[in-house]
């Protein structure tokens, strides 16, 4: 079956360190890679896609993410913490061979990012 | 959240009565969704439409019923017969006039969070 791996429930990271959040995913063929961000009660934000091209993609809020092809992951990254990017964070897979016009999305559980002053 | 509204914010519903969430979007985008978010279990894909007129079961579809008369409306009811309904409930919608459908990003609404008394 096709998943996205989440393999960290929570991450806790200093005000000012570099933050990794991990994704990986178990499609075959060439997904398109999304990050999303959720704050309490709020709805989803995207952050970022991976479409083709360059593995490193840059987003919104000095975000980023590498996808890594052969290690079928797609890490979120951003070199310095603010306590406000504290939040859920999502990652989702949209398999490339999906028939016609079809835009599911599989979707990781969610990993809770602390940020600590 | 901008380009997506939900309406209520909050909703409180005695068991054995049906209610219906609002979803409206301006962004002329040809697919909606709805998903639920319970903790720890992330987004689950209820019913998504691709056109005006047609719509999808998702993965959790028992218990919930959904109309798309027009493009920019997407309501979703929540039946009687859905036996856990209290939840946050998620509205997207995606797709443009550019780039191929699967590569369409999914935006959000800022969520009706329901529960039952």
């Amino acid at each position: 079956a096709q998943s996205v791996a989440q393999p960290e429930d929570q991450v806790n990271v200093a005000e000012g360190n570099p933050l990794t959040v991990k994704c990986t995913y178990s499609v075959s063929g060439n997904p398109y890679l999304f990050w999303y961000v959720q704050y309490p009660n709020r709805g989803l934000q995207f952050l970022l896609k991976y479409i083709t091209g360059d593995n490193l993609v840059k987003g919104s809020y000095g975000f980023e993410a590498e996808f890594n092809k052969s290690q079928t992951s797609f890490h979120l990254k951003k070199p310095s913490a603010l306590v406000s990017d504290s939040a859920l964070y999502f990652c989702a897979v949209r398999p490339r061979q999906n028939a016609g016009n079809n835009r599911k999305l599989i979707w990781g559980l969610g990993t809770s990012l602390a940020v600590n002053p | 959240d901008g380009g997506i509204t939900q309406s209520p914010k909050y909703l409180f519903r005695k068991e054995g009565q049906n209610v219906t969430l609002s979803c409206e979007q301006n962004l002329n985008h040809d697919a909606m969704y709805w998903y639920r978010q319970d903790p720890g279990q992330g987004l689950r894909l209820i019913y998504y439409s691709q056109i005006v007129n047609d719509f999808q079961k998702g993965d959790i579809a028992e218990g919930y019923s959904v109309s798309r008369e027009k493009k920019e409306s997407f309501p979703l009811t929540v039946t009687s017969a859905q036996k856990n309904p209290t939840a946050f409930y998620l509205c997207a919608s995606s797709g443009g006039t550019s780039g191929h459908p699967s590569t369409d990003t999914q935006y959000f609404g800022p969520g009706t969070r329901l529960t039952v008394l």
